[in-house]
Formats: structure tokens, C-alpha cells, sequence
């Protein structure tokens, strides 16, 4: 079993739709978690880190479970600049590197 | 914010030959840099740990002769990869952490990546 897995997708949404993703992690004593966005040919870069009372910032909403050892990330109203591959990305206390997940592949179409 | 900065952006080289890729934390001390690959259309896959002023840990099945890491200083890790073959071609990423307060929570802040292709 991954340490992170994700749904693949690809997810097609029109624009304006709410989407969700969720991941799921495998070691409970996981202690940080990311969402990172990964254009196409370019770096990860950094969405929102996730905390465990949820968090939102703008149109995105990340939540965290840790009974069920899930994450999931919200986009509301979307947009087409929105179309991206979303990495969840989990740490471990003490450990320095992090375990990123498959990714998720989104498209908004118009 | 954070900047790392990874140089050069694409590389294309002959098989057999030996290519080195730059990593500078810009505005911040790493004492720690972390470098990634990724094929197409799968994640990132951790290849090793670069630690300032001592050798880097390397992750499972990646070969430390091949890909040598130095990190010298605490702002510049460098990745070489020798004697690279068609199958190395692929996309490398270094990364960052500040150094301050609760590591494990700090977000990694990427460089752009290299596109290396082997011929």
C-alpha cells in the first residue's frame, strides 16, 4: 500500500463547479499535510498547508481526518486557471522529508 | 517569500556524458535541501537528503555513485549526474526547508526543475 495515495482522475469539471479530492495516508503518525499544485511541465508549488481544525483560504477549503487518516481539499466556484495536477503531501514528526501522493489531474472547461 | 532558484532550467546531453545541476535557497539558509524526479505523469520520487558539510542519504535503489551530491555551502546544493544514459532523462527538482523553529511543519519550497534529456 502507498503512504499517500490519491485519485488520479482525471477530473473534467465545467467551470463555476465545486470539486473535491480527498487522499488518504497510511502511517498514523503523520504530523503535517500539504496541498501543493503541480502545472504542467513546472514545480510543485505550495496551495495551503492543512491543520487539523480545517482551514480555508479563498475558494479553497482543506480539511483533515485523522481517525479515518484522510485530507481533502474543496475548490469552489472554479476557475479555468484552476486546471492543475493537486499533490497531497504528508510528513512525519522528526522526519525531514516529505511522502507526496500520485497527484490528482484537474480540468475546468469552459 | 522563499525562493529557491535551480539551475539550468533544461539540459539536452549525449549518453556517457556528465551533467551537474545547481540549487541556491535565495533568501534563506537550508541546512537541508531535499532532490526529487519525476517521469511523466507520476509524482515526485524522493532520489536523496543533501546535508550542509556532510554526505547526503540516499533514498532506496537510487545509486550514490551516479548521482553525486554536493551541498558546500548552506544556501547551494548541487546534484551531478554522470555517465547519463537515455533512461535518466527526466524531470529533477531540488527543494528547501527554512531553517527555523519546527522543521517537520514547514512547508518545501521548490526550484523551477530541470528537464534533462539524454541522447
Amino acid at each position: 500500500r502507498k503512504e499517500v495515495e490519491q485519485d488520479p482522475g482525471p477530473f473534467n469539471v465545467p467551470e463555476g463547479a465545486t470539486v473535491a479530492f480527498n487522499c488518504t495516508y497510511s502511517n498514523s503518525a503523520s504530523q503535517s499535510f500539504f496541498w501543493y499544485r503541480q502545472d504542467c511541465r513546472k514545480e510543485p508549488k505550495l496551495l495551503m498547508s492543512v491543520y487539523s481544525s480545517g482551514n480555508e483560504d479563498g475558494r479553497f477549503t482543506a480539511q483533515l481526518n485523522r481517525a479515518s487518516q484522510y485530507i481533502s481539499l474543496l475548490i469552489r466556484d472554479s476557475k479555468l486557471s484552476d486546471s492543475a495536477t493537486y499533490l497531497c503531501v504528508v510528513n512525519n514528526q522528526g522526519a525531514q522529508k516529505l511522502v507526496f501522493g500520485q497527484g490528482t489531474r484537474l480540468t475546468i472547461n469552459p | 517569500g522563499a525562493v529557491v532558484s535551480q539551475h539550468p532550467s533544461r539540459v539536452i546531453c549525449k549518453s556517457g556524458t556528465s551533467v551537474k545541476i545547481e540549487c541556491r535557497s535565495l533568501d534563506f539558509q537550508a541546512t537541508t535541501m531535499f532532490w526529487y524526479r519525476q517521469f511523466p505523469k507520476q509524482s515526485l520520487m524522493l532520489m536523496a537528503t543533501s546535508n550542509e558539510g556532510s554526505k547526503a542519504t540516499y533514498e532506496q535503489g537510487v545509486e550514490k555513485d551516479k548521482f553525486l551530491i554536493n551541498h558546500a555551502s548552506l544556501t547551494l546544493s548541487t546534484l551531478t549526474v554522470t555517465s547519463a544514459h537515455p533512461e535518466d532523462s527526466s524531470f529533477y527538482i531540488c527543494s528547501a526547508r527554512q531553517d527555523r523553529g519546527r522543521f517537520y511543519n514547514s512547508p518545501l519550497h521548490f526550484g523551477n526543475g530541470t528537464r534533462l534529456t539524454v541522447t
